[in-house]
């Protein structure tokens, strides 16, 4: 089944303690992207992805890192997480040339 | 830059209401995508459509329907006979394709709820 995976679901922590989200796609797409989904905000994209080793910043990209070593990995790290990072977290993949992007489950993490 | 706008914060109808949702965008490309995403209570985001810029026909899919009209930049989403699970945050979301990095603009969506 062609989808989009993110680990944890759900995460509770507390500041300073660093974390990675995983995201993994199994459709063989070259874009990824990274979103944030806040109250009154709607989403916003942090950083994507074009290709392997080829990444770049969105709209949100402060207190965030991510890498492309491989094409179906797309992880989002955050070196030293803060309360101002709570949030749902939406990895997104689409291939290119066409218009459509999958959305993975949404990872929802708290910052204490 | 883009921008997606949805006026209403909430709305609240009874089941078998009509119900839209509005939806304004902005963008000065003339090439660019329109999109429609369900976010049911459990917080997944579901696709409902997609319309490119060059594709004014309206588009109706079973108790849904989409009105896109360029010269109001409005996409306009109408749900008819609505139904308690059509309950949900729906968003509105632009993109302008090639050439871009693909970002999807969204909205800052609309809550609507469906009372029995």
């Amino acid at each position: 089944e062609a989808q989009v995976t993110q680990n944890p679901r759900y995460l509770i922590t507390v500041t300073g303690k660093k974390l990675t989200v995983t995201c993994s796609q199994n459709m063989n797409h070259e874009y990824m992207s990274w979103y944030r989904q806040d109250p009154g905000l709607g989403l916003r994209q942090i950083y994507y992805s074009m290709n392997v080793e080829v990444t770049d910043k969105g709209d949100v990209p402060e207190g965030y890192k991510v890498s492309r070593k491989e094409k179906r990995n797309f992880p989002l790290i955050l070196e030293s997480p803060s309360p101002n990072q709570t949030s749902l977290y939406f990895c997104a993949s689409r291939r290119e040339g066409l218009n459509e992007q999958f959305f993975g489950p949404g990872t929802r993490l708290t910052v204490l | 830059a883009q921008k997606v706008t949805q006026a209403q914060t909430e709305i609240s109808v009874v089941e078998k209401e009509d119900v839209t949702l509005d939806c304004v965008y902005e963008t000065r490309d003339t090439t660019y995508y329109l999109f429609w995403y369900k976010q049911p209570p459990s917080g997944e985001l579901v696709f409902l459509i997609r319309r490119n810029s060059f594709d004014e026909q309206n588009e109706i899919s079973g108790r849904y329907s989409w009105n896109f009209q360029k010269s109001t930049s409005s996409f306009n989403f109408t749900i008819t006979a609505s139904q308690v699970v059509d309950s949900a945050v729906y968003f509105c979301a632009l993109n302008i394709g090639w050439g871009s990095n693909y970002k999807l603009t969204f909205g800052k969506g609309t809550l609507l709820t469906v009372n029995p």
